[in-house]
């Protein structure tokens, strides 16, 4: 089975600064995909950001990109500038090839980011 | 606006009873699923349902049910067997996509807290 592994139970950065989430990833397929979401207070999940298996370039989003090192399997989230409004849950997720679980994505167990004033 | 509705928010169930949570999305998608999430475990899979009339068991389908009999409804019925309910519930849906390595991302709903009394 998949696994994702976040290890930041709760990290903090001071606003304007940029600050990496980690993800690694357990997977022995060729094919799969890692998206990262966000979950404020609200509960609400926000996509944010995806990279390909096959991409060769990071992904990048406005403030978000993707450290994306596959021979490393790991694909750590980096926020730049961050903002107040940046503080919430961040999870990573990996969709792997058809199997027990359809399509459907497999989450770690998140980070919790603080931004501070 | 299309989006995925869920309700009610907060939903609170006695002891030895069965209560049911609603999903309705229309966003013409194949796929749907329900998440279950506890503080500190991220997401896991309870059910997913790739078309219409067919769902599959996720990893803690134990003591909930669900149907799919529409395309736009997947409602998940939380059963006196599940010992445990109290957590935070998020349904989803998607594309059926091309593959694992696509960028079909999943809709979230706002969720849906399950007390105990």
């Amino acid at each position: 089975a998949q696994k994702i592994t976040q290890t930041q139970p709760g990290m903090f950065v001071q606003e304007k600064e940029a600050v990496t989430l980690d993800c690694t990833y357990d997977t022995s397929d060729q094919s799969y995909g890692l998206f990262w979401y966000k979950q404020p207070s609200s509960g609400e999940m926000i996509f944010l950001i995806y990279q390909g298996s096959y991409d060769e370039q990071n992904a990048t989003e406005g403030r978000y990109s993707l450290n994306f090192q596959k021979a490393r399997k790991s694909a750590n989230l980096v926020i730049s500038a961050s903002q107040l409004g940046d503080s919430a849950m961040y999870f990573c997720a990996m969709r792997g090839p058809l199997g027990d679980s359809g399509y459907a994505l497999n989450f770690g167990k998140g980070t919790s980011l603080l931004v501070t004033p | 606006d299309g989006g995925i509705t869920q309700s009610p928010k907060y939903l609170f169930r006695k002891e030895g009873q069965n209560v049911t949570l609603s999903c309705e999305q229309n966003l013409n998608h194949d796929a749907m699923y329900w998440y279950r999430q506890d503080p500190g475990q991220g997401l896991r899979l309870i059910y997913y349902s790739q078309i219409v009339n067919d769902f599959q068991k996720g990893d803690i389908a134990e003591g909930y049910s669900v149907s799919r009999e529409k395309k736009e409804s997947f409602p998940l019925t939380v059963t006196s067997a599940q010992k445990n309910p109290t957590a935070f519930y998020l349904c989803a849906s998607s594309p059926y996509g091309a593959g694992p390595a696509t960028n079909e991302k999943l809709f979230f709903g706002s969720g849906t807290q399950l007390s105990v009394l």
